[in-house]
């Protein structure tokens, strides 16, 4: 069964840069793409982009500038930098792996979210 | 692609029928999938391609639909079954997935 356990700091200042990785355990980076989503308090969910075993990656266009995928395929695990955050980034971040069939992609595996905080 | 779920929140006694409505701004054909989210916990998936139930996950959920209307039905709602339900969907061109702003189900 394959899960996903993240890790990272939970609390930043103004224009610091997150950091979570995303570790994979019972099964392997390869075949897949890596999904980072993100939920603001008392919100919905919002797709930031995903990472490929070999390191093809796809962005939401609202956060491109400031983010960054990495993959670590000795450590099976991979990624997220977001740069210069702010307030408005205080969110729980989770990371997923994309299934796909046919033409539907899906999430069915995901971490356990990291809540961050962005506070002066 | 929006995706536009209603209504926000649905209320149902216990045993009752619950329907929950995505919307979709252009087709997506059946490539849909809902996800139940309880407080604290990651979203879990419930449903793919608009009507394939997931693993484990009970009889009483049932996805319908394509093209832009699609459709999660619980059929006999349970005290466990109180949660936020969203639908989502992905594109392909420009790659980008996109989550409903879901649905509160409660007792």
């Amino acid at each position: 069964q394959v899960q996903l356990q993240q890790g990272g700091a939970g609390l930043l200042k103004p224009s610091e840069t997150l950091s979570l990785t995303c570790a994979v355990y019972g099964g392997s980076l390869s075949g897949y793409y890596w999904s980072w989503i993100r939920q603001s308090p008392g919100k919905g969910l919002e797709w930031i982009g995903e990472v490929s075993h070999s390191g093809s990656t796809n962005y939401n266009p609202s956060l491109k500038s400031r983010v960054t995928f990495s993959v670590d395929t000795s450590k099976n695990q991979f990624s997220l930098r977001l740069t210069s955050v702010t307030a408005a980034d205080t969110a729980v971040y989770y990371c997923a792996r994309r299934m796909v069939q046919g033409g539907d992609c899906y999430y069915g595996h995901w971490g356990q979210g990291t809540l961050v905080t962005v506070s002066s | 692609i929006v995706m536009t779920q209603s209504p926000a929140t649905l209320s149902v006694s216990p045993g009752e029928r619950a329907t929950l409505s995505c919307r979709a701004s252009q087709n997506v054909y059946s490539n849909l999938a809902w996800y139940q989210q309880k407080p604290g916990q990651a979203p879990r998936l419930l449903i793919s391609g608009a009507s394939t139930r997931a693993t484990d996950i009970p009889a009483r959920f049932s996805g319908s639909g394509s093209g832009t209307e699609f459709t999660l039905t619980i059929s006999s709602l349970q005290s466990e079954d109180v949660a936020v339900y969203y639908c989502q969907q992905y594109d392909h061109w420009p790659a980008r997935a996109t989550f409903g702003g879901g649905t509160k189900v409660e007792i």
